[in-house]
């Protein structure tokens, strides 16, 4: 059973402050997927990471894939509120039809 | 473009009662999934279904059933209510390969007294 954690679990920090989250395991995965959840809405899919150390942007959003393929971060520039949410990781290990394992998710919230 | 689609959006049930949690899709997906989200939880998978007439378990599968007569809709089934089963229910759809995007709908909230 792999274990996977999110760190931290609760996040509160002002608007335009910068901040990483995590997400670790002690397992090695094939991809990563980040989504982001807002209250009382599914989660939405932000980005996937493939290749060990692979470095993704998206806007102020800065996703990294650990080398080894256990590990991701998510960086972000500049927080503004409508980065409010609950942020998840979902690793993969492999192909097939198999639905998504998610972590607990890091709760973000930005104050103005 | 209506995506994922899920009724009701809130439901209280009695412990023992039954009842069907509706999920459709319109974007010709051949996978879709049954999550279920308690408080200050990541998401579990409860069951999914590669396509039409084929269901398989997820991880948490007991208390839970589910069908796939077409490719648009995918029913979860409560059959005996439980406390436990609170939660809130997400149904999500890929179109097929794994690297693909799995579209959520908003949920269903579930409470059982």
């Amino acid at each position: 059973t792999q274990l996977l954690e999110q760190s931290p679990q609760f996040l509160s920090i002002q608007e335009g402050e910068n901040l990483t989250v995590y997400c670790n395991s002690s397992s090695v995965f094939s991809s990563l997927q980040w989504y982001r959840q807002e209250p009382g809405e599914g989660p939405v899919l932000l980005v996937t990471v493939v290749t060990g150390g692979e470095v993704k942007k998206l806007k102020r959003l800065t996703f990294q894939f650990g080398d080894a393929r256990k590990d991701s971060s998510l960086h972000i520039t500049a927080a503004q509120p409508g980065d409010t949410g609950l942020y998840l990781c979902a690793p993969q290990q492999g192909g097939g039809a198999d639905g998504l394992t998610f972590g607990k998710g890091t709760h973000l919230i930005i104050q103005p | 473009n209506a995506g994922v689609t899920q009724t009701p959006k809130f439901r209280i049930l009695k412990i023992g009662q039954s009842m069907t949690l509706q999920c459709t899709q319109d974007m010709n997906h051949n996978y879709m999934y049954w999550y279920r989200q308690d408080p200050g939880m990541g998401l579990k998978l409860i069951y999914y279904s590669v396509g039409a007439g084929i269901t398989d378990k997820g991880e948490v599968p007991n208390g839970y059933n589910v069908s796939r007569s077409t490719t648009e809709d995918f029913p979860l089934r409560l059959e005996l209510a439980a406390p436990s089963q609170t939660s809130v229910y997400f149904c999500a759809s890929r179109a097929g390969e794994w690297w693909e995007t799995q579209y959520f709908g908003p949920g269903t909230r579930l409470l059982v007294l």
